[in-house]
């Protein structure tokens, strides 16, 4: 069936360094690639998302990278902040044929140390 | 626009019991999927209901069942609690189909403990 899996499962950074979270997914044909955003006791929160035709997307300290032939992703923090600390999931489902299933990765939690 | 509502916020049942939790999505959206999340792991998709019908459905078993309503808002029951179903569980609404954008919007969540 459909998997993706996330490394690491811990990340620890110091403030103003960059963070790194790689997926790999197994369904080649998945085509949409959200990141997930989950503060302690709060719902998860889309930060950005990536489609298969585009290989890499940014929005202001964030960005994401996709390799379609290795079925790779990865999300890249740069210059992180405390408030940056949260759990990250990545996920992978196909659009836009029809609404189907998201698979989310198993989560990161990220913490950033002042 | 409240976005996606859930009720209750935190429900505690005994094995064997009956739950029914609720949903109402974000104004404008016509699709709700449920997720599980366990405690330190990712949501596993449950199900999704379109036109109030099941579209989609993950690896779980039939004590899982739903319902969508004409206004879109739905229903998750599950049937003889487990002590494995102690979870959060999470609903998704998103736009109608064709409107290009897939993000999914989350409530807050049910905290469901089985005793």
């Amino acid at each position: 069936g459909e998997n993706v899996e996330q490394h690491p499962s811990t990340l620890s950074v110091q403030e103003g360094d960059s963070a790194v979270i790689k997926c790999t997914y197994s369904d080649s044909a998945s085509n949409y690639f959200p990141w997930y955003k989950q503060e302690l006791g709060k719902r998860p929160q889309l930060i950005i998302d990536i489609r298969s035709n585009v290989g890499e997307k940014k929005d202001q300290r964030i960005a994401v990278t996709l390799n379609k032939t290795a079925k790779h992703f990865s999300l890249h923090i740069t210059e992180t902040q405390p408030e940056d600390s949260a759990v990250y999931f990545c996920a992978a489902s196909f659009f836009p044929t029809s609404y189907d299933k998201v698979i989310f990765g198993p989560g990161t939690s990220l913490s950033v140390i002042p | 626009d409240a976005g996606v509502t859930q009720s209750p916020t935190h429900l505690i049942k005994t094995r064997g019991q009956q739950v029914t939790l609720r949903c109402s999505p974000k104004s404008g959206h016509d699709t709700v999927s449920w997720y599980q999340q366990a405690l330190g792991q990712g949501p596993q998709f449950i199900f999704q209901y379109y036109e109030e019908e099941e579209r989609q459905r993950g690896n779980f078993p039939d004590r899982f069942s739903g319902h969508q309503f004409p206004n879109y808002s739905s229903e998750l029951n599950v049937n003889a609690l487990l002590l494995g179903d102690s979870a959060l569980y999470l609903c998704a609404s998103s736009e109608p189909f064709g409107t290009g954008n897939n993000e999914q919007f989350f409530g807050p969540g049910t905290r469901l403990t089985v005793l």
